[in-house]
């Protein structure tokens, strides 16, 4: 049974620019979360998705976006580049509410 | 809001040695508890989870966690550490009120195994 899929592993981006990470949840999972890891600020919830539909936002910018397709792969988009936003991020999906999230290996991302 | 404590975020201990995470969370009413551990350059991995069942829940690689409600805490224990043990942990809850599915981390601990 596949994992999460997270792609790209590596990204590096210059400030200003725009990117798009991709996440494929283990089949079957309806919920798609996204979280943003970094040393200083820890494990930080970016916003979580289910069928389709954005159920949570964390305390982000509107640069930050994403969108769930109706197989459940989902997206997430940073406009604007910043440095500040290097870090790891991390999709995870969960067969139901609260069954436990399994996470993929996270897309590394360098801002220079 | 809620939110949860890690105590110490370096643990160091011998091989073959117990292990002892700490963690404490701030709600009257018990949200649901996660322990998840990261290795090097990965993501993250469930190692166990409290829902409503036994306090004291097993899980991978010989880890257990047992439910305090009366102390608010969930500890990770392992009786002997292993070499392979090494990485980082995380306590995470998600509240059982509302409708909020977000896990909400501690800042974690870093578990070194040493000869």
């Amino acid at each position: 049974k596949a994992g999460v899929t997270q792609t790209p592993r590596y990204l590096i981006k210059t400030r200003g620019q725009q990117v798009t990470l991709s996440c494929s949840p283990i089949s079957g999972h309806r919920s798609v979360s996204w979280y943003q890891q970094t040393p200083g600020q820890g494990l930080q919830f970016l916003f979580e998705y289910f069928s389709e539909t954005q159920r949570n936002k964390g305390n982000f910018p509107g640069r930050f976006s994403g969108r769930q397709f109706s197989n459940s792969r989902s997206e997430m988009n940073v406009s604007t580049l910043e440095l500040g936003d290097s870090a790891l991020y991390l999709c995870a999906s969960s067969l139901w509410d609260n069954y436990g999230y399994t996470f993929g290996s996270g897309t590394r991302l360098t801002v220079v | 809001a809620q939110s949860v404590t890690q105590l110490g975020s370096h643990v160091s201990v011998s091989e073959g040695a117990l292990v002892l995470l700490r963690c404490n969370y701030s709600s009257s009413v018990p949200p649901y508890l996660f322990w998840y551990v990261q290795y090097p350059n990965q993501g993250l991995q469930l190692l166990l989870k409290y829902t409503s069942a036994a306090t004291l829940v097993k899980g991978i690689n010989g880890f257990e966690a047992e439910f305090k409600k009366s102390e608010t805490s969930f500890h990770l224990t392992k009786p002997s550490a292993h070499m392979s043990d090494a990485a980082e942990y995380f306590c995470a809850v998600i509240p059982r009120t509302g409708t909020a599915s977000k896990l909400t981390f501690g800042t974690g601990t870093r578990l070194q195994v040493t000869l």
